[in-house]
């Protein structure tokens, strides 16, 4: 069965640092989307990505982060300059017949 | 604007008895729901999901969910719960369009009593 991946499975940084976390999305899907769950709260939308270019976007998602398909396989969530509050599972997601494939996660522990 | 609402943060159930997690949404227009299970520091897993036709859904792991349009309600039940079960469950609306976000509830924890 098709999966979402995403590396790493756990990103430590220091605050203020800059962090790249990958998702290699389903390779039909046409829509891709980034999640946050802070530690025992829900999932939060972050970022959709269709076509290209950022289809929507919360609140959360201020110029600190930014978006990129690099190439035809690989979806990327930056975070410039890292805050304690960013600490969090960071869900990666791809849509195939209106149901959203996550990824397994990756925990950012801010220090 | 769409909502979810899981009214129960923690739900214990002793192992072998039935359980209901509850779900009500908020949504103007038509939408498709979902529920994902989360085992601890794991991802997110498809539960079930509600997308037309039968009310009735069932899903992996022994559970089933019945859509109640007139309630906007999607509750998840079990009837005979296992200590695997323990765990986190999110119910989750998207509108009935391609591309949308979802949007997920606050989660019940199931804590599975021996």
């Amino acid at each position: 069965e098709p999966e979402v991946t995403q590396t790493p499975s756990h990103q430590v940084t220091q605050m203020g640092q800059e962090v790249i976390l990958r998702c290699v999305p389903i390779s039909n899907h046409l829509y891709f989307y980034w999640y946050r769950q802070i530690l025992g709260q829900k999932v939060e939308f972050l970022v959709s990505f269709y076509n290209n270019e950022i289809s929507e976007k919360s609140e959360i998602f201020d110029d600190q982060f930014s978006v990129e398909r690099p190439d035809g396989s690989n979806f990327t969530l930056k975070i410039r300059s890292t805050k304690l509050e960013d600490s969090a599972m960071y869900f990666c997601a791809s849509i195939g017949a209106y149901e959203q494939y996550f990824g397994p996660g990756t925990r950012l522990t801010v220090t | 604007a769409q909502s979810v609402t899981q009214l129960d943060s923690q739900v214990p159930v002793f192992e072998e008895a039935p359980v209901e997690l509850r779900c009500n949404y908020s949504s103007s227009v038509s939408v498709y729901l979902f529920w994902y299970v989360q085992y601890p520091n794991q991802g997110l897993q498809l539960l079930l999901k509600y997308l037309s036709g039968s009310t009735l859904v069932k899903g992996i792991n022994g559970f089933e969910a019945e859509f109640n349009k007139s309630q906007t309600s999607f509750h998840l039940r079990k009837p005979s719960v296992h200590i695997s079960d323990t765990a986190e469950y999110f119910c989750a609306v998207t509108p009935r369009a391609p591309g949308n976000q979802f949007y997920f509830g606050t989660g019940t924890s199931l804590t599975v009593i021996p």
